[in-house]
């Protein structure tokens, strides 16, 4: 069965980076683009990044442009979200989400790490 | 960018019918997929491409898309419905969710 889990999340101060990790499985990882989603405690869902299931396309949201970056292990079945430049406005659970391929839509999400910029 | 915008909160009477709606410039020009998230849980799929229902969810839920506006419809509403409902498209390669809306059962 699918499975998606992140990892590395945690506290951090303002101005620091932290790497976020997303260990697939039960699919073939390398042939899906894979998303970045969070969401603020309280708050809605905010699209982050996509990354092309060859890593050669990137995407980002404004917000985090110029401070995130994102990438994929395809031997390791891993994708991951550097994140620099942290704000306490970056903090968030995020997902890992995979873009079912035909429809387009978030047909799997991992359980959420969450990330606290805080002083 | 593009934005969607819903409204923060709809209350149905256990039974009747919610229609949550999802605002966005010539929306009817993008495929509008919709997700049910209810606390500490990742989010899940109810509706894809306007008015597709998948696997697993119940005929209760429907969808439409016309114009600016697309909407998320529950019939007979269960008290297992209450959650937040965010719309989503895609814009340019960008993922773009809705502001979320909370429905209460009644």
């Amino acid at each position: 069965q699918v499975q998606l889990v992140e990892s590395g999340g945690g506290v951090v101060q303002p101005g620091r980076s932290l790497r976020l990790s997303c260990a697939a499985s039960g699919f073939t990882f390398s042939t899906y683009a894979m998303h970045w989603v969070r969401q603020a405690p309280g708050k809605g869902l905010e699209w982050v990044a996509v990354i092309s299931y060859d890593g050669n396309n990137k995407y980002f949201a404004d917000s985090v442009r110029g401070r995130f970056t994102i990438s994929r292990d395809n031997s390791e079945n891993t994708l991951f979200l550097q994140m620099n430049s942290l704000r306490p406005e970056d903090t968030a659970v995020y997902y890992c989400a995979r873009v079912e391929i035909i429809g387009h839509t978030f047909d799997y999400w991992g359980q959420g790490t969450l990330v606290t910029v805080s002083s | 960018s593009y934005e969607l915008t819903q409204p923060l909160s709809v209350s149905v009477a256990l039974g009747q019918t919610a229609r949550i709606t999802c605002g966005g410039n010539n929306i009817v020009r993008k495929k509008v997929h919709w997700y049910q998230q209810k606390p500490g849980q990742a989010p899940v799929l109810v509706i894809s491409r306007n008015d597709n229902r998948p696997s697993g969810i119940p005929e209760r839920f429907s969808g439409s898309n016309s114009g600016n506006t697309a909407t998320l419809t529950i019939s007979r509403a269960q008290a297992g419905d209450e959650a937040d409902y965010y719309c989503q498209v895609w814009d340019s390669s960008t993922g773009v969710f809705g502001t979320g809306t909370k429905v209460t059962v009644l």
